[in-house]
């Protein structure tokens, strides 16, 4: 069975401040989605890594996939409430109709 | 364009109570997924259909049925419901080839 396993699983803090979410796996994914998902609501994508060592960035959140693409970050730079949110990474395996192994989510409060 | 509709959006059940969760995407996608989402461990796969007339066993398939009824639409049917089915259920669709999956908004789900 693969794992992802996600860390931490809760994250409370102040705006302004930054934060790191990680994902690690002893697998190999031809492929790592990052997903934000609000209260009601089903996942939406915010970015898919591919090659390994690959560093995305959108707005205050940046991307890594590892160079073994076995693992993954996401760091949000002065973390706002509007980023308040379950965040979520996927790993895709080749080969495997699309099937996505999701880590267990982050649960991220920023309060004003 | 709707993108991916689910029906319906809640469902409370007896045990033993059968019923069937409809999904339905307006994309022109060729795959299609269930999952379960519970609290602390992600999404889990429960059934997918990598092409119309095709499905797959996920992650987490007992008590499950599905049927990919054609290209746009794929229902999951839960024969005999049991308390360990309280869940979120959220279908998803992707074109293919490594494309994105969209999410529909969810079944909330309580068996009794």
């Amino acid at each position: 069975t693969q794992l992802l396993e996600q860390s931490p699983q809760f994250l409370s803090i102040q705006e302004g401040e930054n934060l790191t979410v990680y994902c690690n796996s002893s697998s190999v994914f031809s492929s790592l989605q990052w997903y934000r998902q609000e209260p009601g609501e089903g996942p939406v994508l915010l970015v898919t890594v591919v090659t390994g060592g690959e560093v995305k960035k959108l707005k205050r959140l940046t991307f890594q996939f590892g160079d073994a693409r076995k693992d993954s970050s996401l760091h949000i730079t002065a973390a706002q409430p509007g980023d308040t949110g379950l965040y979520l990474c996927a790993g895709a395996i080749n080969n495997q109709g699309g099937k996505l192994i999701f880590g267990q989510g982050t649960e991220l409060s920023v309060k004003p | 364009n709707a993108g991916v509709t689910q029906t319906p959006k809640f469902q409370v059940l007896k045990t033993g109570q059968s019923m069937t969760l409809q999904c339905a995407q307006d994309m022109n996608h060729n795959s299609m997924y269930w999952y379960r989402q519970d609290p602390g461990m992600g999404l889990r796969l429960i059934y997918y259909s990598a092409s119309e007339g095709t499905t797959d066993k996920g992650e987490v398939p007992n008590g499950y049925n599905v049927s990919r009824l054609n290209k746009r639409e794929f229902s999951l049917r839960l024969e005999s419901a049991a308390p360990s089915q309280t869940s979120v259920y959220f279908c998803a669709s992707r074109l293919s080839g490594g494309g994105t999956q969209y999410f529909g908004p969810g079944t909330r789900l309580l068996v009794l």
